[in-house]
C-alpha cells in the first residue's frame, strides 16, 4: 500500500523558515518524481513544485521561485520542502504527491500557518 | 501561470448527469494531453478520478469519464448519485513544465 506522511507544518512568522518533509512507502520512491501541492483554508489546489526521480530536474510556480527549494534523499525515501521567506499568503495544508504529470497518490497534508 | 477556469458550482439530481468545464489557453489544456481530474471531499486529500483526458484510474467507476475540444477540459458523472457530491479539479501539465489547475467546482446532488 502506498503510504505518503508530510511533517513539520506548524506555526511560523512572517519572514521565517520552515522545512516540511514526506516519508514514502509501499512502491519505489526513487522511480517516481515527486511534487508540492498546496490548499489554503477554504480555497483550491494549488500546483507548489514537483522534482525528477533522481532529483537532478526540478519547477517551481512563480509564486514561490526563489523561496523554496524542493529535494529528495532516495536512501531514506524522503521528499522535502525548504520554505523560506514566508509570507502570509503561504499559509495552507501542503499536500505530498507522487506522479510525473498525473499525481497519483497524495498524502493527508501538514498545515503551515504563517503569522505573527 | 493563471488558474484555469472552472465553474464554482454545478447540482444534479440522482441519475442525472452533470459535467464540469475546465477551460485554459493553448499554452496549457490546448496543446497538452495531460489534463487530470480530482476529486475532494472536506477535510480530506484529494483522489485522482481521470488522466490524460478521458483514461480512469483502476477502480474509479465508469460514470466517471472526460474529454476535451480545443481548450476546454469537461468531466461528465452520469448516474449521480449522493457519493458523489464533493470538490473537483481539473488539472494541466502546461509549457513551461509546470502544472496548474482549475479553481474547483463544488458538486451538489440535490
Amino acid at each position: 500500500e502506498v503510504q505518503l506522511v508530510e511533517s513539520g507544518g506548524g506555526l511560523v512568522q512572517p519572514g521565517g523558515s520552515l522545512r516540511l518533509s514526506c516519508a514514502a512507502s509501499g512502491f519505489t520512491f526513487s522511480s517516481y518524481w515527486m511534487h508540492w501541492v498546496r490548499q489554503a483554508p477554504g480555497k483550491g489546489l494549488v500546483w507548489v513544485s514537483r522534482i525528477n526521480s533522481d532529483g537532478r530536474s526540478t519547477n517551481y510556480a512563480d509564486s514561490v521561485k526563489g523561496r523554496f527549494t524542493i529535494s529528495r534523499d532516495n536512501a531514506k525515501n524522503t521528499l522535502n520542502l525548504q520554505m523560506n521567506s514566508l509570507r502570509a499568503e503561504d499559509t495552507a495544508v501542503y499536500y505530498c504527491v507522487s506522479g510525473h504529470v498525473v499525481l497519483d497518490y497524495w498524502g493527508q497534508g501538514t498545515l503551515v500557518t504563517v503569522s505573527s | 501561470q493563471s488558474a484555469l477556469t472552472q465553474p464554482a458550482s454545478v447540482s444534479g439530481s440522482p441519475g442525472q448527469s452533470i459535467t464540469i468545464s475546465c477551460t485554459g489557453t493553448s499554452s496549457d489544456v490546448g496543446t497538452y494531453n495531460l489534463v487530470s481530474w480530482y476529486q475532494q471531499y472536506p477535510g480530506k486529500a484529494p483522489k485522482l478520478m481521470i488522466y490524460e483526458v478521458s483514461k480512469r484510474p483502476s477502480g474509479v467507476s465508469n460514470r466517471f469519464s472526460g474529454s476535451k475540444s480545443g481548450n476546454t477540459a469537461s468531466l461528465t458523472i452520469s448516474g449521480l448519485q449522493a457519493e458523489d457530491e464533493a470538490d473537483y479539479y481539473c488539472c494541466s501539465y502546461a509549457y513551461n513544465s509546470t502544472l496548474v489547475f482549475g479553481g474547483g467546482t463544488k458538486l451538489t446532488v440535490l
